[in-house]
């Protein structure tokens, strides 16, 4: 069975700092997606960053980039310049055509 | 209305009652998925349905559990003979088709629910 860990239950950053969210997963698939959603206190689940397992190319959107090591099976999140926003449970996700596996969670913090 | 929405919000119910969760998705969208997110843990697959259909009931937990789409919009989760270990966040997505992960799904609130 595929499964998706998440080795930091809790993390801290200083506002405007960087932080990075890690992320592992194992599959014998080739052809997945990765995702990292973000679920702030409204419980909303809110996408914030998608990778084809078959693109080599690391996804970025704005300030949030991955690190894909599809050798390593590792897919780890890059907030760039945090901010207070930011604040919220952070899960990594793996999604085959006929299987979808959420990791534990991160809980980030912004420090002001 | 502009995304999927849910109801109720909050449910709290007793031991061995009958409980109905409602989603209704964003309008438009085939695809409708539901989550069960228990404390402190990630979100876990139930069901999904393209259109009317659930190409795999196996996600969920028990027999206790079913699912229905009707018309090709909102979706019922039913949970017969609750029991304390189903006390969860039911959480609801749609998507405009299910295509194993290049469709982007849209989350809904969720329904906390609570069985005493």
């Amino acid at each position: 069975a595929q499964t998706v860990t998440q080795s930091q239950p809790e993390m801290s950053v200083q506002e405007a700092e960087t932080v990075t969210l890690s992320c592992t997963y194992d599959t014998s698939e080739s052809d997945y997606y990765l995702f990292w959603y973000k679920q702030p206190p409204s419980r909303q689940m809110i996408l914030v960053i998608r990778q084809e397992a078959y693109k080599q190319q690391n996804a970025t959107e704005n300030r949030f980039s991955v690190n894909f090591q599809k050798a390593a099976k590792s897919f780890s999140l890059k907030i760039s310049d945090s901010q207070l926003g930011d604040a919220a449970m952070y899960f990594c996700a793996y999604r085959s055509f006929n299987d979808m596996r959420f990791g534990a969670g991160t809980r980030l913090t912004v420090k002001p | 209305g502009a995304g999927v929405s849910q109801s109720p919000s909050n449910k709290v119910t007793e031991k061995g009652k009958d409980v109905e969760l409602r989603c209704d998705p964003i309008s438009g969208h085939t695809a409708l998925y539901w989550y069960r997110q228990s404390l402190g843990q990630g979100l876990e697959f139930l069901i999904y349905f393209q259109g009317n259909s659930a190409p795999d009931k196996s996600g969920l937990p028990s027999d206790r559990f079913s699912a229905e789409r009707t018309g090709g919009s909102v979706s019922t989760l039913t949970i017969q003979r609750t029991q304390q270990e189903d006390s969860a966040v039911y959480l609801c997505a749609s998507s405009l088709v299910a295509s194993g992960g290049a469709d982007t799904q849209y989350f809904g609130p969720g329904t906390r629910l609570t069985v005493l």
